[in-house]
């Protein structure tokens, strides 16, 4: 079954530095997304991409934050100048179009800012 | 209130048990729903879509009651490997991207 894939699966990074999460989707999917989810907290939306460009972000989602799909393949999550408060799991997912698709979620990224 | 709201437990069950769930959501247009398991520290997967006439899968059977704006999980005959977290998820229609809203999560822990 085809499936949606991180790396790095760990990311130790001290803060201020930038960090980039990649994601490869699924391949005949149209929406991607980025989540996090703080330890001990609920998963949270961070920006949604289709067709080439975010199509919603949350407030999260500030100037530090951006998403790229640079290749047709790949899907990526850099933070330009990492806090304290980013470390968090980062997830990605992916769904074909229309709203009753379920998205797929990758396994993650642990972000750790020291 | 919340958005998506669930009771966080734990639900502490012997093997064997049934084992329900419920969730509140606060937008009342919200059209599509989701159950999803996380096991620890893991990325969610998907257990089951929620549809208005309700649907069974296995042991699992999911509810939507739009009147009082909850969906439900039932868990029949409960094994060891059920022990997860239970995410409910609600797609708000006023989202045009199909963003989840998830609630904090229902922990269950099933006993030998």
């Amino acid at each position: 079954e085809p499936e949606v894939t991180q790396t790095p699966s760990h990311q130790v990074t001290q803060m201020g530095q930038e960090v980039i999460l990649r994601c490869v989707p699924i391949s005949n999917h149209l929406y991607f997304y980025w989540y996090r989810q703080i330890l001990g907290q609920k998963v949270e939306f961070l920006v949604s991409f289709y067709n080439n460009e975010i199509s919603e972000k949350s407030e999260i989602f500030d100037d530090q934050f951006s998403v790229e799909r640079p290749d047709g393949s790949n899907f990526t999550l850099k933070i330009r100048s990492t806090k304290l408060e980013d470390s968090a799991m980062y997830f990605c997912a992916s769904s074909p179009l229309g709203q009753n698709q379920p998205q797929h979620f990758g396994d993650g990224t642990r972000l750790s800012i020291l | 209130r919340k958005e998506v709201e669930q009771d966080p437990g734990p639900f502490n069950v012997p093997e064997g048990a049934t084992v329900a769930f419920n969730c509140t959501y606060s937008n009342s247009a919200s059209q599509s729903f989701f159950w999803y398991r996380q096991d620890c520290r893991k990325e969610p997967k998907l257990l089951m879509s929620v549809y208005s006439s309700g649907n069974e899968d296995g042991r699992f059977t999911a509810q939507l009651n739009r009147a009082s704006q909850y969906i439900s999980l039932l868990i029949r005959d409960s094994k060891l490997s059920d022990s997860a977290t239970y995410l409910c998820v609600a797609i708000p229609t006023t989202s045009g991207t199909y963003k989840y809203i998830f609630g904090t999560g229902t922990r269950l822990k099933v006993l030998a």
